[in-house]
């Protein structure tokens, strides 16, 4: 089935430093979407980005999205400890009806 | 605002046992997802309910069913627990179906020996 393929599958930065992590899918998508997933707890929505769209920024959050190489990436910039968690990408698949999500890049912010 | 709230949090069934993991919301979305989440596997969809009365099966189904009991709850029934079964399981909802943004519950996290 159509997946969203993170990489790194882990990453360790010092805090301060800005962290980038990939996203690579399969098929034609409608949108592309981020989560994050603190430990012990459910994923929380962090950005969605259309296939008409190239780059989106929420605060220190900034997405771009290239159909043409069918990926994404994710920046986070000026990291904090807080920020440690695993980063989902995750497409809509075939139908439109649901969202496939990736397995996940696990980010370190060391202090 | 509670948002999803899953129960219970926690679970250690036997094999055979059954079980049902509840899930509602408060933030009258038409829309409520199952999914499991194992080490290094990301999530995978179960069952989803895109309208209340309405419910579909996902990529992993076997050896589930599902309840939509109102527009708020959706509920996971494990009619014979397996040891496979063995995950964390989270429940979210949306707006409406498809590529909506998801709201998550912190998962129950269920063990079968």
């Amino acid at each position: 089935s159509q997946q969203g393929e993170e990489d790194p599958q882990a990453l360790s930065i010092q805090e301060g430093e800005n962290a980038t992590m990939n996203c690579s899918y399969k098929t034609s998508i409608n949108n592309l979407q981020w989560y994050r997933q603190n430990s012990g707890r459910g994923l929380v929505h962090l950005i969605l980005i259309r296939s008409n769209e190239r780059e989106k920024h929420s605060g220190r959050l900034r997405v771009t999205l290239d159909t043409s190489k069918k990926s994404s990436s994710l920046l986070i910039t000026a990291s904090r400890a807080a920020d440690t968690a695993s980063y989902f990408c995750a497409t809509d698949d075939s139908s439109a009806s649901k969202i496939i999500f990736g397995s996940g890049t696990r980010l370190s912010i060391r202090p | 605002n509670a948002g999803v709230t899953q129960t219970p949090k926690f679970q250690v069934l036997k094999t055979g046992q059954s079980m049902t993991l509840q899930c509602a919301q408060d933030m009258n979305h038409n829309s409520m997802y199952w999914y499991r989440q194992d080490p290094g596997m990301g999530l995978r969809l179960i069952y989803y309910s895109a309208s209340e009365g309405t419910t579909d099966k996902g990529e992993v189904p076997n050896g589930y069913n599902v309840s939509r009991l109102n527009k708020r709850e959706f509920s996971l029934r494990l009619e014979s627990a397996a040891p496979s079964q063995t995950s964390v399981y989270f429940c979210a909802s949306s707006v409406t179906g498809g590529v909506q943004p998801q709201h998550f519950g912190d998962g129950t996290r269920l063990s079968i020996l």
